[in-house]
């Protein structure tokens, strides 16, 4: 089992409706777990921290949960600039330095 | 500017050559990683340093090699030794706690 699991999508979604996908960890240790974002042969860049319960940034909302140990992003109003490959990582805290990374989920947002 | 750069961001290897990929970052961060991304695939971490002149192997360090002579640059080696070193090449650093950090924009090599 890989130590972090998302579905690869693509999740087609037309613009201005709402999307939702999980990441689900499997070291119930992790302390910590972000939500990147990566464009097309681009780097990945922070999109959100999620800490504690979850978190809201504009039309993003992550949350955590940790007793089925999956942490979600929901993106509402979708844009297009919103399609992108959205990474999973996972602090595993127990093991320095070396973040869990998910293959992440693609989101296409159509006209 | 602050950030992470990260040269060159294309480069062709021959079988059998080294190459070295140069990572400097202005943001005084003491930590900083090697990462591999190959299509399909999550980042899979090569090396990390927390601090000058020690650093530790990832998951994949087998024909790759680092230094960390200065806190500020931390590049990247990969030796004839690593058989399929085609792919996309991210250098990130962070604070000490392990916790965000950020990448630089990725170096492409490709073997011909």
């Amino acid at each position: 089992r890989k130590e972090v699991e998302q579905d690869p999508g693509p999740f087609n979604v037309p613009e201005g409706a709402t999307v939702a996908f999980n990441c689900t960890y499997s070291n119930s240790a992790s302390q910590s777990f972000f939500w990147y974002r990566q464009d097309c042969r681009k780097e990945p860049k922070l999109l959100m921290s999620v800490y504690s319960s979850g978190n809201e940034d504009g039309r993003f909302t992550a949350q955590l949960n940790r007793a089925s140990q999956y942490i979600s992003l929901l993106i509402r109003d979708s844009k297009l600039s919103d399609s992108a490959t959205y990474l999973c990582v996972v602090n595993p805290a127990d093991s320095w330095g070396k973040l869990q990374f998910g293959a992440g989920t693609q989101v296409v947002v159509t006209p | 500017d602050g950030g992470i750069t990260q040269s060159p961001k294309y480069l062709f290897r021959k079988e059998g050559q080294n190459v070295t990929l140069s990572c400097e970052q202005n943001l005084n961060h003491d930590a900083m990683y090697w990462y591999r991304q190959d299509p399909g695939q999550g980042l899979r971490l090569i090396y990390y340093s927390q601090i000058v002149n020690d650093f530790q192997k990832g998951d994949i360090a087998e024909g790759y090699s680092v230094s960390r002579e200065k806190k500020e640059s931390f590049p990247l080696t990969v030796t004839s030794a690593q058989k399929n070193p085609t792919a996309f090449y991210l250098c990130a650093s962070g604070e000490l706690s392990g916790n965000t950090i950020y990448f630089g924009e990725g170096s492409w090599l490709t073997v011909v």
